[in-house]
C-alpha cells in the first residue's frame, strides 16, 4: 500500500512569491492534515480537511490556505512568502476524523525562502 | 488549553543502556495518545497508539505505557539505529504534538 506522497521534496523561493505544495494521501484515507515543522517551534498544525471541507484550522495567517479535492488529494498554498516561512511542511492522512486514529505522514516538502 | 510536554529534550545513551522518555499531557478528553519516530529529513513514522490508562504496547526494543497524566516510552538495550527524535501527540479536539526527545545511541 503506497504511503503519503508529497511533491515537490524541495523548493527554493524568493520573498514575496507564492508557492503550492501537493499531497496524495494513503488510498482510502479521507482526512488530510498539514503541519509546519521548524527547529524552534516543532510541529505546528496548519489545517485539516475531510471530504473536501476544512474541518479545523491552526493559528496561522490568512496567507496560508489549502484545499482538498474529491479524490482526497490536497494542496496548500502560501502567498507573499516571508523569510520565516522557511520550514519543512508535512502532510498527514488518517482513516478517521475524530483524532482517535494515528496520522500517517509523508516525507515533507522542504521550503527555503530567500 | 491542551498541552503536551516531552522530557528530556535530548538524551544520549550508550548501546545497551536502557532508559525512558516522558510525555506529560493535559487535555479535557483524551481520544488517543500516539508515539512517533522521526529520522532527519523524513516525516514522523507512527509507532503506537494508547487509549486508556494502564494500557501498554510493545514493539521490538520499545514499550509504551499510559497513565492518566503521562506516557512513557521505554527503550530496552537500545542500538545505534534507535537514534532518532521521538514525538508524542494527543488527540482531543485536534492532534497536539510535543516538541520531541532527540535520542542518540552511541556504539
Amino acid at each position: 500500500k503506497a504511503g503519503v506522497t508529497q511533491t515537490p521534496r524541495y523548493l527554493i523561493k524568493t520573498r514575496g512569491q507564492q508557492v503550492t505544495l501537493s499531497c496524495s494521501p494513503i488510498s482510502g484515507h479521507r482526512s488530510v492534515s498539514w503541519y509546519q515543522q521548524t527547529p524552534g517551534q516543532g510541529l505546528q498544525f496548519l489545517f485539516e480537511y475531510f471530504s473536501e471541507t476544512q474541518r479545523n484550522k491552526g493559528n496561522f495567517p490568512g496567507r496560508f490556505s489549502g484545499r482538498q479535492f474529491s479524490n482526497s488529494r490536497s494542496e496548500m498554498n502560501v502567498s507573499t512568502l516571508e523569510l520565516g516561512d522557511s520550514a519543512l511542511y508535512l502532510c498527514a492522512s488518517s482513516l478517521a476524523q475524530n483524532y482517535n486514529s494515528p496520522l500517517h505522514f509523508g516525507n515533507g516538502t522542504r521550503l527555503t525562502v530567500t | 488549553e491542551d498541552q503536551v510536554t516531552q522530557s528530556p529534550e535530548a538524551l544520549r545513551l550508550q548501546e545497551g543502556e536502557s532508559s525512558s522518555l516522558n510525555c506529560s499531557y493535559t487535555v479535557s478528553g483524551l481520544r488517543g495518545l500516539f508515539w512517533y519516530r522521526q529520522d532527519p529529513g523524513k516525516g514522523p513514522e507512527f509507532l503506537f497508539t494508547l487509549y486508556s490508562a494502564g494500557e501498554e504496547k510493545e514493539k521490538e526494543r520499545l514499550k509504551a505505557t499510559l497513565t492518566k497524566k503521562e506516557s512513557f516510552l521505554h527503550i530496552t538495550a537500545p542500538k545505534p539505529e534507535d537514534s532518532a527524535t521521538y514525538l508524542c501527540a494527543v488527540g482531543n479536539n485536534d492532534m497536539r504534538f510535543g516538541a520531541g526527545t532527540r535520542l542518540t545511541v552511541k556504539p
